[in-house]
């Protein structure tokens, strides 16, 4: 079946330092692949996205590279900030066989300090 | 943009009593609506699926007589936990998706209390 495999967390971080959390997929075919994040105490929000290979999802400072030989969606921000603390959840949708029901990550929270 | 409403945003409730939880797709029709539960430590497990005017399709393991969902229009979903009991204390989250997209539109979570 369908997987998605993140980094643990926490990731803590210094305000402007670089960030990467890592995310891996199993799946069939040609899914998208998603970043949600989660403020503290609210759902969660689409914070970017790429449908096939070799795409570049970006938003907010954010971005991933869909790696379909590396089936990797890893999540990058140059300089974090403070604001950016929050969980982050990938995930993929749209695999072979027709199911549109999301697999999801388990997660990784980033906390960034002044 | 899409999005959608969810509420009531936090409840405590007795033990043995039901509470309602109702999400509204604004903007958008939502055909299907999931349904999580957030454990803490973040993981998120789906328990549920309802395509409106469908009966939903519950996850092994979940209750479908405890967890009763209702998706009897394109904007409204609702899940009701019956008889509900301090372990059913979490954070639920609804999502909802229009035809034929991929991407999900989340409520902002509910928070329930069982005492």
């Amino acid at each position: 079946g369908n997987s998605v495999t993140q980094m643990e967390g926490p990731v803590t971080l210094s305000e402007e330092a670089f960030l990467t959390i890592n995310c891996t997929y199993t799946a069939t075919g040609y899914p998208s692949l998603f970043w949600y994040v989660q403020y503290p105490g609210e759902g969660l929000q689409l914070l970017l996205k790429a449908t096939k290979a070799d795409d570049k999802g970006s938003n907010k400072g954010f971005e991933a590279t869909y790696r379909k030989e590396t089936t990797s969606f890893h999540l990058e921000k140059g300089s974090v900030q403070v604001s950016d603390s929050a969980v982050y959840f990938c995930a993929l949708s749209g695999a072979a066989g027709g199911s549109y029901i999301p697999t999801f990550g388990r997660g990784t929270s980033l906390i960034v300090h002044p | 943009g899409a999005v959608v409403s969810q509420h009531p945003s936090r409840v405590i409730c007795k033990s043995g009593t039901s509470v309602k939880i109702e999400c509204r797709s604004l903007d958008f029709q939502a055909t299907t609506m999931f349904w999580y539960r957030q454990f803490p430590k973040q993981s998120l497990m789906l328990m549920a699926t309802s395509n409106e005017g469908s009966k939903a399709t519950y996850e092994q393991g979940v209750e479908k007589d405890k967890f009763l969902i209702n998706h009897a229009s394109l904007t409204l979903s609702t899940l009701t936990v019956t008889s509900a009991h301090p372990e059913d204390s979490s954070f639920y989250i609804c999502s909802g998706r229009g035809s034929g997209a991929n991407v999900l539109t989340f409520g902002a979570g509910s928070r329930l209390t069982v005492l």
